[in-house]
């Protein structure tokens, strides 16, 4: 059985860019979670979907924008890059909200902001 | 507001028992996953606890204490590919999202 699959895997863009991040859930999974790890931080909480829609946002900007497709596959954007974009992205699967459910991490997608 | 503290670094010898320790204040407690990643990989699920006691998985161990916001996580007969960052990350409230710590960085000496 399929992970959870991200793409690309490496991404370098100038500051004030966009960057369009994608992952695909495991298969049966209907949330999706971002994730941000900085280097030398800890993960932070980005966003979460379940079933299209999102319902919980983590403390970033409203540049970091996202949405869930109907095969809840899911697209993370940033836009107006700025250097401390720099990070690693991971994208998490889990069946639906459900007390107990784990989630399991994708590999990642590293975004070099230059 | 989410606390989480974890030691940044450990070191620990082939074939021997590390205890990793994550203590933790926040509200709504909901449950708590230990994590480990390698340099350059994903994080990969090793435990969870939601209720107090010990959770035996192989090698792996993990103890939660609610009324003390402590947990730890237990490595016995270490290897070399156990070097890795482990994570401690607290689910709050209901939903899905998780807060984590820094991660400890466990190197495995011969």
């Amino acid at each position: 059985e399929a992970g959870v699959t991200q793409s690309p895997t490496h991404l370098i863009k100038t500051r004030g860019q966009q960057a369009t991040l994608r992952c695909s859930p495991i298969s049966g999974h209907t949330s999706v979670y971002w994730y941000q790890q900085a280097l030398g931080l800890g993960l932070q909480f980005l966003l979460w979907y379940d079933e299209g829609e999102e319902r919980n946002r983590g403390n970033f900007p409203p540049r970091f924008s996202g949405r869930q497709f109907p095969n809840y596959s899911s697209e993370l954007n940033v836009n107006a890059l700025e250097l401390e974009d720099s990070a690693l992205y991971l994208c998490a699967s889990s069946l639906r909200d459900r007390t107990g459910n784990t989630i399991y991490f994708g590999e990642g997608s590293w975004l070099t902001v230059v | 507001g989410q606390n989480i503290d974890q030691p940044t670094e450990m070191t620990a010898t082939e074939g021997a028992i590390v205890q990793i320790n994550c203590t933790y204040q926040t509200s709504g407690f909901n449950g708590l996953f230990w994590y480990q990643q390698h340099a350059g990989e994903a994080p990969t699920f090793l435990s969870y606890n939601v209720l107090d006691g010990l959770e035996e998985k192989g090698r792996f161990s993990s103890f939660l204490s609610r009324s003390k916001g402590y947990s730890y996580l237990l490595l016995k007969e270490l290897q070399m590919k156990d070097s890795a960052s482990y994570l401690c990350a607290v689910r709050t409230g209901g939903g899905n999202k998780l807060t984590f710590g820094t991660g400890t960085q466990l190197k495995v000496e011969l």
